[in-house]
């Protein structure tokens, strides 16, 4: 069964540097996704991207984040200038697309940020 | 805005009890509700939604819109379904099929 791939899964880097996480979404998926989760707290969504585009960001989604689409197969999300407190799991996400709203988002395992 | 409410960290029960995990919502349109699981070492995976209203691994879910509610129940819990439990909303209105979720429950099952 297709699968959601994320690398890596642990990052560690020093507060001000950049980050770039990366993720396969499915295949024949036309929605990508990234949420996050900082530690005891909720899954939080990020952005949502579709046709070359994001289709929608949350507050959370400031300057400091950006995605791309760099090739066919790749979901990049990049943090410009991390802080303390964008240390979290970050979850990609891609769902088909066909349904929408109702349509099942599938899940990467998630790559752990640790901003020292 | 969505809100999504999952009121027990934890619930632990015995093998061959009943499970209930609760979970209410706010959202002034259309929603659609989705339960995920995460267990220990694997990604979140969908469970059920509301649109399938489907039976998985013997869990139901019935959207109660009266109520706002989404909750989970399964009449007879396996050790295998301990894990952490996630409700989730999305909704027609809602840009981005944007997922909002609760804090999530961790279901403990005892032999």
């Amino acid at each position: 069964e297709p699968e959601v791939t994320q690398t890596p899964s642990h990052q560690v880097t020093q507060m001000g540097q950049e980050v770039i996480l990366r993720c396969v979404p499915i295949s024949n998926h036309l929605y990508f996704y990234w949420y996050r989760q900082i530690l005891g707290q909720k899954v939080e969504f990020l952005v949502s991207f579709y046709n070359n585009e994001i289709s929608e960001k949350s507050e959370i989604f400031d300057d400091q984040f950006s995605v791309e689409r760099p090739d066919g197969s790749n979901f990049t999300l990049k943090i410009r200038s991390t802080k303390l407190e964008d240390s979290a799991m970050y979850f990609c996400a891609s769902s088909e697309g066909s349904g929408g709203f109702t349509d099942t988002q599938y899940f990467g395992p998630g790559t752990r940020l640790t901003v020292l | 805005a969505q809100r999504v409410t999952q009121p027990e960290k934890l619930l632990s029960v015995f093998k061959g009890a009943p499970v209930e995990l609760k979970c209410n919502y706010s959202y002034s349109g259309s929603p659609e509700l989705f339960w995920y699981v995460q267990y220990s070492r694997q990604r979140l995976q969908l469970l059920l939604r509301h649109i399938s209203r489907e039976s998985i691994k013997g869990f139901t879910a019935d959207l109660n819109k009266g109520e706002t509610s989404f909750h989970l129940k399964k009449p007879f819990a396996q050790e295998e379904d301990s894990a952490m439990y996630y409700c989730a909303l999305s909704g027609l209105e809602a840009a981005g099929n944007k997922l909002t979720f609760g804090g999530g429950t961790r279901v403990l099952v005892k032999p």
